[in-house]
């Protein structure tokens, strides 16, 4: 199993472009998360999904957008990218059945604004 | 006041020392109880976890939960340059949370040879 899977590992984008990032796990769980993580700041929940076709807000959600039409795949999509959305991206994935509340984190994607 | 605190240190320790890690939460509803570990440019994974009040041990780590007091602990017994990462505990309430994880800032820690 290749586990939690981020594509690109690192991005520079200039103020106003476009661009999504990609997340997907091979483990079939039902439970997928989007963070960033800045310096000091700790993990911030962007968005979540409890299943497809089922999304919902996190705690920082404006300025991004998700889908998840299947199981495996959970994009995160940045519209009109803004210096503020400098930051580490994780996504995560989770069973539903786990008695641990686990999540498996993916290796993240730096992303530059400038 | 946020749900869970953490102290960012960093803590730097000599090799073979004891490593105390803690944090300490407002929200009585937590049951779960997890420290993840994250080295650099990674994503975190779970190291520990604990369900409710009580002690966990797993090799040179323990995990211990103090409910009355809302205060958990990592201790690391034996600290080797390995173990140097960042460590945050995240914590959950029994359900209807849809899995949803409170994290601690997390606590960065160097172990010296």
């Amino acid at each position: 199993n290749a586990g939690v899977t981020q594509t690109p590992k690192f991005r520079i984008l200039k103020i106003g472009q476009s661009m999504t990032l990609q997340c997907a796990q091979d483990m079939n769980h039902n439970y997928m998360y989007w963070y960033r993580q800045d310096p000091g700041m700790g993990l911030k929940l962007i968005y979540y999904s409890v299943g497809a076709g089922i999304t919902d807000k996190g705690e920082v959600p404006n300025g991004y957008n998700v889908s998840r039409s299947t199981t495996e795949d959970f994009p995160l999509r940045l519209e009109l990218a803004a210096p503020s959305q400098t930051s580490v991206y994780f996504c995560a994935s989770g069973s539903r059945t786990s008695g641990s509340s686990e999540q498996f984190f993916g290796p993240g994607t730096r992303l530059t604004v400038l | 006041q946020k749900e869970v605190e953490q102290d960012p240190g960093p803590l730097s320790v000599p090799e073979g020392a004891i490593v105390s890690l803690n944090c300490t939460y407002s929200n009585s509803a937590f049951q779960y109880f997890m420290w993840y570990r994250q080295y650099s440019r990674k994503g975190p994974e779970l190291l520990m976890y604990t369900y409710s009040s009580g002690n966990k041990e797993d090799g040179r780590f323990t995990a211990q939960v103090d409910k009355s007091s809302k205060y958990i602990s990592l201790f690391i017994r034996d600290s080797q340059p390995s173990d140097s990462a960042t460590y945050l505990c995240a914590m959950t309430p029994r359900a209807g949370n849809n899995r949803k994880l409170i994290w601690g800032l997390g606590t960065s820690l160097a172990v010296n040879p």
